[in-house]
């Protein structure tokens, strides 16, 4: 069966530092991948997609990047954050199209 | 602009009645639905889903309508649990890979 792995659950870090966020999706093959974030007290909010190694779309602009570099991985980045990246960040995938995304648990991240 | 409304942030049911739980879309487009439930510091979990050309679809206690001239969804829940107690979100799909969702309503199931 398909598992999604996120981590870490927790990350508090200083304004204007850098963030990595990883995800991997195990028991699947080509998986579109995507970033979500939260905001409190706010809805699913869809950073990036990406439909296959290397490729990335970005849905919103702002001072956070995503790669794939391998084929059920997909990290979130950013080199300065700021007060207003502070949020819940989840982590989907989903087979194809019109198909059911299914989310990892999230990363709590809080900006000092 | 907000495609994909819920228009009530909570909603309380009495365990063991129904929970109807709304969703409204502006997006003519949109031809796949779907709804999440997520519990507090956890990912949303998939719970049902319907495609435009269904008006309903059921799932155990889990039942999706789809109102296409009204461009409304609802979720009905029956009987409500108090394990049921959690947010619900909808989102809705045009034919791409992004899911564009609701804000969410908090549902709170009491014993």
């Amino acid at each position: 069966s398909q598992t999604i792995h996120q981590w870490p659950a927790t990350l508090v870090q200083p304004v204007g530092s850098p963030l990595s966020l990883e995800c991997t999706v195990e028991g699947t093959s080509n998986p579109n991948l995507y970033w979500y974030r939260q905001a409190a007290g706010r809805g699913l909010q869809l950073l990036f997609y990406s439909v296959g190694i290397g490729q990335i779309s970005s849905e919103v602009p702002q001072n956070l990047s995503a790669s794939r570099p391998q084929d059920r991985q997909f990290i979130l980045s950013s080199k300065k954050l700021l007060l207003s990246d502070s949020g819940f960040y989840l982590c989907a995938w989903s087979i194809g199209q019109n198909q059911p995304q299914h989310f990892g648990d999230g990363t709590r991240l809080s900006i000092l | 602009d907000q495609q994909v409304k819920q228009n009530s942030p909570s909603l309380s049911v009495q365990e063991g009645r129904i929970s109807i739980l709304n969703c409204d879309y502006t997006n003519s487009m949109f031809d796949y639905f779907l709804w999440y439930k997520k519990y507090p510091a956890e990912g949303p979990t998939f719970l049902i889903s319907i495609s435009s050309i269904k008006d309903k679809n059921e799932d155990g206690r889990f039942t999706v309508f789809l109102n296409k001239s009204a461009k409304h969804l609802s979720l009905h829940i029956v009987p409500s649990q108090p394990g049921d107690s959690a947010v619900y979100f909808c989102a809705a799909c045009r034919s791409a890979r992004q899911l564009t969702f609701g804000s969410g309503t908090q549902l709170t199931v009491l014993p």
